[in-house]
């Protein structure tokens, strides 16, 4: 079964800071990954899905990268802002294909 | 947005009713999902369907059934709720495959009193 961890559970940075945020899995052989972020009292939002062939995956101030060899992947979000507040979800498929998440990052960004 | 609703967003039942929770897409996705979220335990399949009237468990299913009678509609039923069964609930929907990107519902949020 595929176990998914992050940390920190939270994290609290200034506004303007670049964040980093951390995912690790236990099974390498992932077809792909996922992050997603959730507001409180809201569902998931699909942020970010990164091959298991790439190494990167961009959309504007947000970053994955994927070492599958090593079993981590890190969210990078640049120039961090209130609105960027969140909880942040990896996700990792099991050999069944069904997705394995996360508890994760819970971020503050101040003003 | 993808659209994806669900129905009752807020619920209060007592233990031992049975209770039916609704998810509804309008994207004519081929998968379709129920988790549960629960601090500490994060998010959890409960079952999934691949197709009208083909569904599967997932990690958390005792306790609960599905059905999907259309490709739209996929229903969670809590046989006969208990206390345990308290959490916040989400539908999900991915286009072929599990492991294409899964959208979320707003969630339904259920207490068994």
């Amino acid at each position: 079964k595929q176990e998914v961890t992050q940390i920190p559970a939270a994290l609290s940075v200034p506004e303007g800071e670049n964040l980093v945020l951390n995912c690790s899995f236990t099974d390498s052989a992932i077809y792909n990954l996922q992050w997603f972020r959730q507001d409180p009292g809201k569902g998931l939002t699909s942020l970010l899905l990164i091959q298991s062939s790439q190494r990167e995956q961009t959309s504007g101030r947000l970053n994955a990268s994927l070492d599958k060899s090593s079993g981590r992947s890190t969210l990078y979000i640049a120039a961090s802002q209130p609105g960027d507040s969140a909880t942040y979800l990896c996700a990792a498929p099991s050999n069944d294909y069904k997705l394995s998440f996360g508890a994760g990052t819970t971020v503050t960004v101040r003003a | 947005d993808a659209g994806i609703t669900q129905s009752p967003r807020h619920k209060v039942t007592e233990t031992g009713t049975p209770v039916t929770l609704r998810c509804h897409q309008t994207e004519n996705h081929r998968y379709m999902y129920w988790y549960r979220q629960d601090p500490g335990h994060g998010l959890r399949l409960i079952h999934y369907s691949y197709g009208v009237k083909d569904t599967d468990k997932g990690e958390v299913s005792d306790g609960y059934s599905v059905s999907r009678s259309k490709t739209e509609d996929f229903l969670l039923t809590l046989e006969s709720a208990t206390s345990s069964q308290t959490s916040v609930y989400f539908c999900a929907i991915s286009e072929e495959s599990p492991q294409e990107t899964q959208y979320f519902g707003p969630g339904t949020r259920l207490l068994v009193l």
